[in-house]
């Protein structure tokens, strides 16, 4: 099956930093990927869209701004947490598409902003 | 908007039962519906992907039904096992392209 991997799975860091996260699909292309949210004991939430050499589409009530994406290649997708802080602790999930229907996921990071 | 829930948020069952989680859906149009099973901590793994013009999957011990029309799907685990335990996720696929997930199912089995 469709492997796809994530860096760092987890990370503390101090309040006001940023994070960087990486996604990679390793197996196959991805022009599309996928990126999460999940707070304990609740669901995964989607954050974003990530569409290789363009812009990433965001969903509401998701800070473009705060939460920056770049997906500059077929095989990798950044998302990177900027001035983070303790509300921004979180499990950060991706996921890629192949073909047209079929998201595979990444094992999650977690992050933790002290 | 496309809502999707779980029933129930838990369960605890003895080793060796069969059991049912359910997931209902708002909006018919979808594209494809999956089950995953998550551990704590860890991501997503996914178990039966039904297509829309499917009514079942079988994987194994699991088996996975689909009423796209009265906007339901089951998982079906038999002989359930203390490995079986971690969330159950249900999700669709809509027509935006979009996975919407429900809020799981979190199962325990006692050995």
């Amino acid at each position: 099956g469709a492997v796809v991997s994530q860096h760092p799975s987890w990370v503390i860091c101090k309040s006001g930093t940023s994070v960087k996260i990486e996604c990679r699909s390793l197996d196959f292309q991805a022009t599309t990927m996928f990126w999460y949210r999940q707070f304990p004991k609740q669901s995964l939430m989607l954050m974003a869209t990530s569409n290789e050499g363009s812009k990433a589409t965001y969903e509401q009530g998701v800070e473009k701004d705060k939460f920056l994406i770049n997906h500059a290649s077929l095989t990798l997708s950044t998302l990177t947490v900027t001035s983070a802080h303790p509300e921004d602790s979180s499990f950060y999930i991706c996921s890629a598409l192949q073909g047209s229907h079929e998201q595979f996921f990444g094992p999650g990071t977690r992050l933790t902003v002290l | 908007k496309q809502e999707v829930t779980q029933i129930p948020a838990a369960l605890s069952v003895p080793e060796g039962e069969n059991l049912v989680l359910n997931c209902s859906f708002t909006d018919s149009a979808i594209y494809n519906l999956q089950w995953f099973r998550q551990d704590p901590g860890k991501g997503l793994t996914s178990l039966l992907l039904i297509q829309s013009s499917q009514r079942e999957q079988t994987s194994g011990r699991l088996n996975a039904s689909l009423d796209k029309s009265s906007g339901r799907s089951t998982l079906y685990i038999a002989a359930s096992q203390p490995g079986d335990s971690a969330t159950y996720l249900c999700a669709v696929l809509n027509q935006g392209g979009k996975l919407i997930f429900g809020q799981g199912t979190e199962l325990s089995v006692k050995p």
